[in-house]
């Protein structure tokens, strides 16, 4: 029962590098979503797919891309890091027709550190 | 401008006592509140949520009560547990039945044996 899949878990970069970021989960969801976590800010909403082939923007997408592989993987990339995107970045999924779609499924998280 | 507010960043209470958590929102739009739990290292877990519609839910150890006059929720866990030793997010969402979801930004509560 692994739920949400995140890797890779930890991550040093430089700024201007490129890397990505993936998730995966084996629960059949619909809908998939990247949140970044920073200290005294709660967590953002960057990107989200509410269905395979669909993806939008969130509260802080600037800086990010994101694409939906397919119904279980939904990578997140940043093409040029920077410091301000040091970060914990959490995957999670959710289903309609679930009783609350609202009720995320989160991975363990992948902290990115940009020097 | 942050539209769930949990204005303290820390709570302590002893085993067996009452451990009330408190969120503030300011948009009426919001129509669905979730309390997350979240351990070190792991990714947030759902623990409770309440529908605008209703002013209290309860689940075992756990109550939210919502106050939409005031715009303010809180958690309450009794008895407090050790393993109740976590960060709380207050969440909300104003798009119905998304993962789109505005939090709060927690609120770490030490149970003490």
């Amino acid at each position: 029962n692994a739920g949400v899949t995140q890797t890779p878990k930890f991550q040093v970069l430089k700024t201007g590098q490129s890397m990505t970021l993936q998730c995966a989960q084996d629960m059949n969801h619909n809908s998939m979503y990247w949140y970044r976590q920073d200290p005294g800010m709660g967590l953002r909403l960057i990107y989200y797919s509410a269905s395979e082939g669909t993806t939008d923007k969130g509260e802080v997408p600037n800086g990010y891309n994101v694409s939906r592989l397919n119904k279980r993987e939904f990578s997140l990339r940043l093409e040029s890091a920077a410091p301000s995107q040091t970060s914990v970045y959490f995957c999670a999924s959710t289903s309609p027709g679930v009783a609350g779609a609202n009720v995320l499924t989160f991975g363990a998280g992948s902290r990115l550190t940009v020097l | 401008d942050q539209q769930v507010k949990q204005n303290s960043p820390s709570l302590s209470v002893q085993e067996g006592r009452i451990s009330i958590l408190n969120c503030d929102y300011t948009n009426s739009m919001f129509d669905y509140f979730l309390w997350y739990k979240k351990y070190p290292a792991e990714g947030p877990t759902f623990l409770i949520s309440i529908s605008s519609i209703k002013d209290k839910n309860e689940d075992g150890r756990f109550t939210v009560f919502l106050n939409k006059s005031a715009k303010h929720l809180s958690l309450h866990i009794v008895p407090s547990q050790p393993g109740d030793s976590a960060v709380y997010f207050c969440a909300a969402s104003a798009t119905g039945n998304t993962g789109k979801l505005i939090f709060g930004q927690g609120t770490t509560l030490q149970v003490k044996p």
